[in-house]
């Protein structure tokens, strides 16, 4: 079983739509939970980041985490077309001084005007 | 001005050749890795250096090779490019201990054609 596990979609929503982008997870230890953005052409760059399980909300973006089910969520309000890129999960885990970031492959979502 | 840079942004080559692809940062980060990203794969570690002395292989790292000539530059070799090193490679930074969530700053990328 991997790590992470992401549908990579793609997702096709019309302006205004809201959007629910998910990834499971494997190991309960897990602590932190981190949404990254990449637009096409670019690298990616860190959106929001939870720790352990609850909601976090910035403007239109809300990350969730249950630990419970091992399932962690990123709602996208009022969906705009700027919003339109590849979303990955992204897991740190590791002990002795170094974190091994664990990514999922990806959501490619597009917001169609 | 970026900060994090890779050259070449875009490269076409043939199997069997050697290359290089280097990575700079005005970040002051101590921490740099180089990543693949493939369709239906995701990101995927290559290699990490902790500090110049400190190179570490990630999953992935056969048929690489890396350099840290200095605190802000990493650079990343395929010495006989195979067509299946076609890909976009990433190389990253990491602040420490800075965030307990080890965020990693991108570069670019670089998209790398191996016919």
């Amino acid at each position: 079983q991997k790590e992470v596990e992401q549908d990579p979609g793609p997702l096709s929503v019309p302006e205004g739509a809201i959007v629910s982008l998910n990834c499971t997870y494997s190991n309960s230890a897990f602590q932190y939970f981190m949404w990254y953005r990449q637009y096409s052409r670019k690298g990616p760059e860190l959106l929001m980041y939870t720790y352990s399980s609850g909601n976090k909300e910035d403007g239109r973006f809300t990350a969730q985490v249950d630990k419970s089910s091992k399932y962690i969520s990123l709602f996208i309000r009022d969906s705009q077309p700027s919003d339109s890129a590849t979303y990955l999960c992204a897991i740190p885990a590791g002990s002795g001084g170094y974190q091994k970031v664990t990514f999922g492959i990806g959501t490619k979502l597009q917001v169609i005007p | 001005d970026a900060d994090v840079t890779q050259t070449p942004r875009n490269r076409i080559t043939k199997t069997g050749k050697r290359i290089m692809l280097e990575c700079s940062q005005t970040k002051g980060h101590d921490r740099m890795y180089w990543y693949r990203q493939d369709p239906g794969l995701g990101l995927r570690l290559i290699y990490y250096s902790f500090d110049v002395k400190d190179i570490n292989k990630g999953e992935i790292s056969d048929g690489y090779s890396v350099s840290r000539q200095a605190q802000a530059k990493f650079s990343l070799s395929l010495e006989s490019a195979i067509p299946n090193q076609t890909a976009l490679y990433f190389c990253a930074t990491s602040d420490y201990p800075g965030t307990s969530y080890n965020e990693q700053f991108f570069g670019p990328g670089t998209r790398l054609t191996v016919l």
